[in-house]
């Protein structure tokens, strides 16, 4: 059962253009994460989001977690193509008070950044 | 700093077969998780091995096997291979179980072909 549903799973931009990516849960996650992960390599963190409501900025990226913290989005402002790459989020069910360790992963969206 | 190390990076097994595939954890990482990521999807937890014990399981058939050694070192070993057994195998190391800053590191795959 796939728990996090990520929204578009494709998408192709022209470089400059902003976009937002989408994770949504029915579930509830003590934190969630946002990877990417480029052809031929694993996945590589970008940010963890905790607290329902929080903001992290990361150059142009933008990520918000929902209030209720079932849910995050992803913002890429002027887009470049080596932001190309599936974007994968990934919510925290665990024990030991909200391990990160166990983690259940969208479904991913691939993003292509055309120059 | 040496990362997550995984090896064979490719392999083709027939259908029937038995695997083993190996990871290096990264240097002062006690744990170690596996997942299984099928072509154009997320990454699908197989389970975690902390300080040579398993620690959660998910939703896969108990062909699946895994170790953990002493130096955190782990293997993931797979019985009666089957065709959707097809699938690249990430293996994550994480310092510390129970923090939400302790984030998952992964190595870059073991792409595994069943024909």
């Amino acid at each position: 059962t796939q728990l996090l549903e990520q929204s578009p799973q494709f998408l192709s931009i022209q470089e400059g253009e902003n976009l937002t990516v989408y994770c949504n849960s029915s579930s509830v996650f003590s934190s969630l994460q946002w990877y990417r992960q480029e052809p031929g390599e694993g996945p590589v963190l970008l940010v963890t989001v905790v607290t329902g409501g929080e903001v992290k900025k990361l150059k142009r990226l933008t990520f918000q977690f929902g209030d209720a913290r079932k849910d995050s989005s992803l913002h890429i402002t002027a887009a470049q193509p080596g932001d190309t790459g599936l974007y994968l989020c990934a919510g925290a069910l665990g024990v030991y008070g909200g391990a990160t360790n166990k983690l259940i992963f969208g479904t991913g969206t691939l993003l292509a950044v055309q120059p | 700093e040496t990362g997550v190390t995984q090896s064979p990076t490719h392999l083709i097994k027939t259908r029937g077969q038995q695997v083993t595939l190996r990871c290096s954890s990264q240097s002062g990482h006690n744990t170690v998780s596996w997942y299984q990521q099928a072509l154009g999807q997320g990454p699908q937890f197989i389970f975690q091995y902390y300080r040579e014990e398993e620690n959660g399981r998910g939703n896969f058939p108990p062909r699946f096997s895994g170790l953990q050694f002493p130096n955190y070192s782990s293997e993931l070993n797979v019985n009666a291979l089957e065709l959707d057994d097809s699938a690249l195998y990430l293996c994550a190391s994480s310092p510390d179980i129970g923090s939400y800053n302790s984030p998952l590191h992964f190595g870059n795959g073991t792409r595994l072909t069943v024909t």
